[in-house]
């Protein structure tokens, strides 16, 4: 099925350094959201993203709507031991319409204590 | 419930058998999602349903997979004729509706084992 490209796969990091993540897509989404998954449980969602260049934060989190609606990133600042797992992220509502929601690759975190 | 609610959380089942997985969206949630995750993998999207519209089933990989959804709310994805590539975890999630700008939150999903 269909996915999007995200970035990194993987990454090991200090704890307190700040971590980056992006996704990209050739389609054109209305709405992104970015999701954490940790072992042997659902998605849960972090952050969701409605318009185009929109910067929205949650805590320790930070992400953006591309402006060309094609991408998004993911910022975690000074992370800490608990922020381990899988990001992904999620794209839903392109120009032909469809309402399912298309998720990227995911990268994993790990962060060293 | 608070939450969506999955059913089994794990399932083993032998090559060649039927299994029916079983997903309580949060209540009033309109729109309800199947997605399926083998190790290590991201969300392969199955298919998704809202309200009473036909369903999008563009993600069911062949036609042993058929998913129904009875009176607006429980939903069942069936599985006839289990192969071992069939293992891998099923999530649903639901959304208030299918408009863009609804978030969908996820099950804690089945973990489907086929030996």
């Amino acid at each position: 099925g269909q996915q999007l490209n995200q970035s990194p796969q993987s990454m090991f990091i200090q704890e307190g350094e700040d971590v980056s993540m992006n996704c990209t897509s050739s389609s054109i989404f209305n709405t992104w959201l970015w999701y954490k998954q940790d072992p042997g449980e659902g998605p849960v969602l972090l952050i969701a993203l409605y318009k185009a260049g929109e910067l929205t934060s949650n805590g320790r989190l930070t992400a953006q709507f591309g402006i060309t609606r094609k991408d998004s990133f993911l910022n975690i600042s000074a992370s800490i031991p608990s922020d381990v797992g899988i990001y992904f992220c999620a794209g839903q509502g392109s120009t032909s319409g469809t309402y399912k929601y298309i998720f990227g690759t995911g990268t994993r975190l790990k962060v060293l204590a | 419930g608070a939450g969506v609610s999955q059913s089994p959380s794990n399932k083993v089942t032998e090559k060649g058998k039927d299994v029916e997985l079983r997903c309580d969206p949060i209540s009033g949630h309109t729109a309800l999602y199947w997605y399926r995750q083998s190790l290590g993998q991201g969300l392969e999207f199955l298919i998704y349903f809202q309200g009473n519209s036909a369903p999008d089933k563009s993600g069911l990989p062949s036609d042993r997979f058929s998913a129904e959804r009875t009176g607006g709310s429980v939903s069942t994805l069936t599985i006839q004729r289990t192969q071992q590539e069939d293992s891998a975890v099923y999530l649903c999630a639901s959304s208030l509706g299918i408009y863009q700008g609804v978030e969908a939150f996820f099950g804690q999903g089945t973990r489907l084992t086929v030996v």
